[in-house]
């Protein structure tokens, strides 16, 4: 059964600083990896998707990683700003025809001005 | 932003009684999900579907039905509303493969009381 872990649950940094989110499955055979921000009584904002052949993938200041074989990726926030702040998702797909995705509990991150 | 639209955003109702949640894309995308997203349990697949008239099980079907008559329209019917289904409902949708890019609704937040 896919499990999705994100560490840590919450993160506080200061404005400017860079920083990184971390998720980890536990099934290694995924399709992709999608990472999504969560604003305070919003849905879900799709921030980036690693297909399973991709090693990073980037919008912005966002730098997304994939290492299937360790089970890993992270988020990579490159000089963070107070509107950062949010929760983020990581999530994978559940795999055969049902294709729902199976989600970690998010990091909740706020950027002090 | 997906053209994704959820109906209604706020409900409040008695126990009890039948409720229905409305989610309309405009992207026509193939598959649709709906999730519930609770603290400490993350985001759960309710039922989703794959096509018009074909739907099926997620994690936390029970006391929840679907109905998809066209390909923009996913319903989603509490057929006798519990509190335990106090919750933050989402609705997603992904292209023609279930192993593409997500794209989620604004949510409903639903009150049983």
């Amino acid at each position: 059964k896919q499990e999705v872990t994100q560490i840590p649950a919450a993160l506080s940094v200061p404005e400017g600083e860079n920083l990184v989110l971390n998720c980890s499955f536990t099934d290694s055979a995924i399709y992709n990896l999608q990472w999504f921000r969560q604003d305070p009584g919003k849905g879900l904002t799709s921030l980036l998707l690693i297909q399973s052949s991709q090693r990073e993938q980037t919008s912005g200041r966002l730098n997304a990683s994939l290492d299937k074989s360790s089970g890993r990726s992270t988020l990579y926030i490159a000089a963070s700003q107070p509107g950062d702040s949010a929760t983020y998702l990581c999530a994978v797909p559940k795999g055969g025809s049902q294709g729902n995705l199976i989600f970690g509990k998010g990091t909740k991150l706020s950027v002090k001005p | 932003d997906a053209g994704i639209t959820q109906s209604p955003r706020h409900k409040v109702t008695e126990t009890g009684t039948p409720v229905t949640l409305r989610c309309h894309q405009t992207e026509n995308h193939r598959y649709m999900y709906w999730y519930r997203q609770d603290p400490g349990h993350g985001l759960r697949l309710i039922h989703y579907s794959y096509g018009v008239k074909d739907t099926d099980k997620g994690e936390v079907s029970d006391g929840y039905s679907v109905s998809r008559s066209k390909t923009e329209d996913f319903l989603l019917t509490l057929e006798s509303a519990t509190s335990s289904q106090t919750s933050v409902y989402f609705c997603a949708i992904s292209e023609r493969s279930p192993n593409t890019e997500a794209f989620f609704g604004q949510g409903t937040r639903l009150t049983v009381v």
